[in-house]
């Protein structure tokens, strides 16, 4: 039981380029979240999703997209990075809600040079 | 006013003291009290879950909500070098989940 699974770990890019991120869940979980954390920001919601084929804005989408097109993944996309894009990124996946307990993935280190 | 409001810290103690750590937070509507903790280079994990008003203790961690005062509470008695990481509250209300910014605590063996 891996529990959640980002992939990668670390990237960098240059501004204008795209990638995408991957989180994996394997508990079997309905919704699952992306958020970024930034050095006295705190963690900030990009986008979530309450179920496979799902997907609703959080408070900060500006330059991001997701897909949930398989209920055990869940993509976050750059279409064209930004230096303000630079973050650590986190998937958190529950089972029952935004008040339900979330499961963080190990995060992933992105530079946007 | 920010809708939850936590001291970033940093906050050190020797081993053994007490840890308090607090959030205040300014929307009626939270009903649900997490603390999470976040090891360096981790991913958060749940501490403490509370719901409404009250204490709860697990080992050496106790949380507190006040919702009169809108104010929430963790306390970590004999504090050990382990317990070095950084603490978020989290509460929930009208189908989001809200974060405080995380307070770094440090032990010193």
């Amino acid at each position: 039981n891996a529990g959640v699974t980002q992939t990668p770990k670390f990237r960098v890019l240059k501004t204008g380029q795209s990638m995408t991120l991957l989180c994996a869940q394997d508990m079997n979980h309905e919704y699952m979240y992306w958020y970024r954390q930034d050095p006295g920001m705190g963690l900030r919601l990009i986008h979530y999703s309450v179920g496979e084929g799902t997907t609703a804005k959080g408070e900060v989408p500006d330059g991001y997209n997701v897909s949930r097109l398989k209920k055990q993944n869940f993509l976050l996309g750059l279409e064209s990075a930004a230096p303000s894009q630079t973050s650590v990124y986190f998937c958190a996946s529950c089972l029952a809600g935004f008040h339900d307990t979330q499961y963080f993935g190990p995060g992933t280190r992105l530079t946007v040079l | 006013q920010k809708e939850v409001e936590q001291d970033p810290g940093p906050l050190s103690v020797p081993e053994g003291a007490i840890v308090s750590l607090n959030c205040t937070y300014s929307n009626s509507a939270f009903q649900y009290f997490m603390w999470y903790r976040q090891y360096s280079r981790k991913g958060p994990e749940l501490l403490m879950y509370t719901y409404s008003s009250g204490n709860k203790e697990d080992g050496r961690f106790t949380a507190q909500v006040d919702k009169s005062s809108k104010y929430i509470s963790l306390f970590i008695r004999d504090s050990q070098p382990s317990d070095s990481a950084t603490y978020l509250c989290a509460m929930n209300g009208n189908n989001r989940l809200a974060f405080g910014k995380g307070n770094q605590v440090v032990v010193i063996p």
